[in-house]
């Protein structure tokens, strides 16, 4: 039972332009969210997160929005750069709960010169 | 600050042997974390640890996996006997406390082909 669901398997941007990575979650009980990027042939690496108590986390070129009601967030990256080429997971805890996270399936960026 | 170190990187079994993994988190690092990741596939939780007692082994399948944490720092996993759906990514990763707000720290993973 997947309960964050990435439906975007993989995105291409050129350089320079917005990329949006999507997710989405069915567990309503989640009120913490993460993003991690991972490279080939490395483990994932911590991007950026959000508390439910917000519905925006700005950490220089990267946003993450948060929306609620929707069960659904994003991820911006403003301006894409080809280094930005990577896998994208999304993540979801329970933040008073002592449990590990709930990832989805990831989605490709690809970003073109 | 050294990040969490596994090993092997690479290995390739025939199905219905053994095999095992070693992780060393991060240093004072409480809580550790065994992910399966199947191709195609987001992480999925195995087994976590807060120290050396276990916390969630739910999706862990006991009939042929078994992990354990020596002294509260570096973890084994093993895979006795392996099967062909066993192919996959072990991931470790570690976090301070273990909290749902903790961020976790991965390693780079052992790729287990089971041929």
């Amino acid at each position: 039972d997947q309960q964050v669901k990435q439906n975007s398997p993989s995105l291409s941007v050129q350089e320079g332009r917005i990329s949006i990575l999507n997710c989405d979650y069915t567990n309503s009980m989640f009120d913490y969210f993460l993003w991690y990027k991972k490279y080939p042939a490395e483990g994932p690496t911590f991007l950026i997160s959000i508390s439910s108590i917000k519905d925006k986390n700005e950490d220089g070129r990267f946003t993450v929005f948060l929306n609620k009601s929707a069960k659904h967030l994003s991820l911006h990256i403003v301006p894409s750069q080809p280094g930005d080429s990577a896998v994208y997971f999304c993540a979801a805890s329970v933040s008073n709960s002592g449990y590990a996270l709930n990832f989805g399936k990831g989605t490709s960026l690809l970003v073109t010169p | 600050e050294a990040g969490v170190a596994q090993s092997p990187r690479y290995k390739i079994i025939e199905k219905r042997q053994s095999v095992a993994f070693w992780c060393n988190p991060i240093s004072g690092h409480a809580t550790l974390y065994w992910y399966q990741q199947i191709l195609g596939q987001g992480p999925k939780l195995l087994i976590q640890f807060q120290n050396n007692g276990v916390v969630d082994d739910s999706q862990l399948p006991k009939d042929r996996f078994s992990a354990e944490r020596l002294k509260g720092v570096d973890s084994t996993l093993k895979i006795q006997p392996a099967k062909l759906e066993d192919s996959a990514v072990y991931l470790c990763a570690s976090s301070p406390m273990g909290v749902g707000t903790d961020t976790q720290y991965f390693g780079p993973g052992t790729r287990l082909t089971v041929l």
